[in-house]
């Protein structure tokens, strides 16, 4: 079966340090993959999504940015990180892009940005 | 473009009753798919129920349905039989054919008493 796990699942960082959050899926292969963001109390934000390795789509115009250095492993980052970048982020992946693929999610990362 | 309403912010229900979750949407695919997720507050995403847009019957998974009419654009969440583990946020998501990321609602934070 397949599985999905990211990481750190909190942290805490002051304004200005940069930022890794790391993202790998086991069971499948060349699965797409996306970064979510969700602010509190509000519902998700597409950030990054990937179709293959080197293959990366933003979203929206921001301060993070994402990487795909191998086929299941998916990393968010930033160089500086800004007190609006705090939220919940979550990895997910889905089989392809087909409309009926369920979309699964990590168990998320709560990032707190001091 | 494509949207999700959740017009229910809060939902308080007793247990073992059954509980209905609003969900509209509007999108210009001819052919997309619907799906439910639950967010406890340990804040993973928890897929529950998908329903395609060509789907000639309502999707059931176990004590969840989901009530979809085509003309209205909507796709309800029923619960059954709710349990205090049922209390979470709740949110609806559609995901067309044309595009690659799943958008969500602003979900529905249900409660269920004992």
């Amino acid at each position: 079966s397949q599985t999905i796990h990211q990481w750190p699942a909190t942290l805490v960082q002051p304004v200005g340090s940069p930022l890794s959050l790391e993202c790998t899926v086991e069971g499948t292969s060349n699965p797409n993959l996306y970064w979510y963001r969700q602010a509190a109390g509000r519902g998700l934000q597409l950030l990054f999504y990937s179709v293959g390795i080197g293959q990366i789509s933003s979203e929206v115009p921001q301060n993070l940015s994402a990487s795909r250095p191998q086929d299941r492993q998916f990393i968010l980052s930033s160089k500086k990180l800004l007190l609006s970048d705090s939220g919940f982020y979550l990895c997910a992946w889905s089989q392809d892009a087909q409309a009926g693929n369920t979309i699964y999610f990590g168990e998320g990362s709560w990032l707190t940005v001091v | 473009a494509q949207k999700i309403t959740q017009t229910q912010p809060g939902m308080f229900v007793q247990e073992k009753e059954a509980v209905t979750l609003d969900c509209t949407y509007d999108t210009s695919d001819p052919s997309y798919g619907l799906f439910w997720y639950k967010q406890p507050s340990s804040g993973e995403m928890i897929f529950l129920i998908y329903q395609g847009s060509y789907d000639q019957q309502n999707a059931t998974e176990g004590r969840y349905s989901l009530n979809f009419q085509k003309a209205r654009k909507s796709a309800n969440l029923v619960i059954s039989a709710s349990q205090l583990g049922d209390s979470a946020m709740y949110f609806c998501a559609m995901r067309g054919w044309s595009f690659q990321k799943l958008v969500f609602g602003t979900g529905t934070r249900l409660l269920v008493s004992p």
